[in-house]
This record gives C-alpha cells, sequence and structure tokens, in this order.
C-alpha cells in the first residue's frame, strides 16, 4: 500500500511568483486536506477536498487555492507569494465512507517552501 | 472557535526518565482528541486517539486520557528512549477525518 507522497520536497520562489504543490493520496482514499505548518509552530488547516469539491476551509485568503483530480490526487496553488508563506506545506489523506464516516488522516512528508 | 494549548518546550529528558506533555482544548461539543508525532525531516503520524469522555489511547508506550471535566488530554510515558525524541502535536477534531486543529507542538529531547 502506498502512503501520501508529495512534491516537490523543496522548493524556492521569489515574492510575487506563483506556485503549485502536488499531493497523492493513499491508495483508496477520497478525501485530501492541505495544512501550513510555520517554523516552530502547529500546522495549520488550509483546506480539505471530497470529490473533487471543496469541503472546508480554514482562514486563508483566496490567493490559496486547490483543486483535487479524479483518482483523488490533488494540487495546491499559491499566487502572488509572499514572505510569510515560507513554510512546511502538508497533504493529508483519508477515506470518507457512504455514511459521511471520517477516518484516520494519514500525512505526506510534506514540501518545504522558501519565498525570498 | 476551537483551539489547543499544550506546554512550550523545549523538553529535555534523561533515558528512562518519566514523560508529561500538557494539553487542553477549548471546542464546541464534543471532539476527538489526538496526539501526531513528528520526527526529524519527516512528516506528522498519529500516535494515539481518543474519541470520548474517558477514554484512554495508548500506542508504543505512550498514553493519553480524554478528561471532559478539565478538558485536558494529556501525554504520558513511564520511561523514554533516545527514539522518543521528537516534536509532539495535541489536536483535536469533530471526526477523525475532518480539519484538525493543533497545539503549537513540544520539543522534546531524550539524551541517552
Amino acid at each position: 500500500e502506498t502512503g501520501v507522497t508529495q512534491s516537490p520536497t523543496h522548493l524556492i520562489k521569489t515574492r510575487g511568483q506563483q506556485v503549485t504543490l502536488r499531493c497523492s493520496s493513499q491508495s483508496g482514499h477520497n478525501t485530501v486536506s492541505w495544512y501550513q505548518q510555520a517554523l516552530g509552530q502547529g500546522p495549520q488547516f488550509i483546506f480539505q477536498y471530497y470529490r473533487e469539491e471543496e469541503n472546508g476551509r480554514g482562514n486563508f485568503p483566496p490567493r490559496f487555492s486547490g483543486l483535487q483530480f479524479p483518482n483523488y490526487s490533488s494540487e495546491l496553488n499559491v499566487n502572488a507569494l509572499e514572505l510569510d508563506d515560507s513554510a512546511l506545506y502538508l497533504c493529508a489523506s483519508s477515506l470518507v465512507g457512504l455514511a459521511g464516516v471520517y477516518n484516520e488522516q494519514f500525512f505526506g512528508p510534506g514540501t518545504r517552501l522558501t519565498v525570498l | 472557535g476551537n483551539s489547543v494549548t499544550q506546554m512550550e518546550g523545549p523538553v529535555t529528558l534523561s533515558e528512562e526518565a518519566f514523560l508529561t506533555i500538557n494539553c487542553t482544548y477549548t471546542a464546541t461539543g464534543y471532539p476527538s482528541l489526538f496526539w501526531y508525532v513528528q520526527y526529524p525531516g519527516e512528516g506528522l503520524q498519529l500516535l494515539l486517539k481518543a474519541t470520548k469522555a474517558d477514554d484512554k489511547g495508548s500506542n508504543k508506550g505512550f498514553e493519553a486520557t480524554y478528561r471532559k471535566e478539565t478538558t485536558s488530554f494529556h501525554l504520558e510515558k513511564g520511561s523514554v528512549q533516545v527514539s522518543d525524541s521528537a516534536v509532539y502535536f495535541c489536536a483535536l477534531a469533530k471526526a477523525a477525518g475532518n480539519k484538525l486543529t493543533f497545539g503549537g507542538g513540544t520539543r522534546v529531547l531524550v539524551k541517552p
């Protein structure tokens, strides 16, 4: 069973640029959540996708957007990068059953984004 | 809104010492509670969880009990090893796969 994978591992961008981060869900999972973890802090929820639709969003501006594909992989896009966007971005996948029962989230290793 | 507060680190211990990391929460309703661990250079791993009051989660010698009356979920281990050196996060959610709200993390360093 393949776990959650993310790419790239590290990324360096300059202020004002745009970035796309990718996540492959664990096999059999249909829900993906994205979190931002600033250095020395706990992860902050960005948004969640379930069956290709956004299913909840945290306190992040619209320049943070996402997609989920039919194979349940996902992208996180950030436009107009700011210095404070420098962080570890974590993706987590889980399986939501037909009855809407949520199960454990499994995290990927993260993408380290540095904005200069 | 929901929030989680955990003791700040770093916590430095000798091998075989007793470890306690305090965690308290604020939430509406009856959330599920979790402890995650993050080893250097790795993503988050679920360490243990509890889904209702008085439940005790346990794994790898770690334990935590869901205390609704004190809104707490303190993590304990009786005898730590060097391999337990990591950052520990307390978190809550309405359900296991739903939005997780994390505390700030506690770094634990175990010395031989």
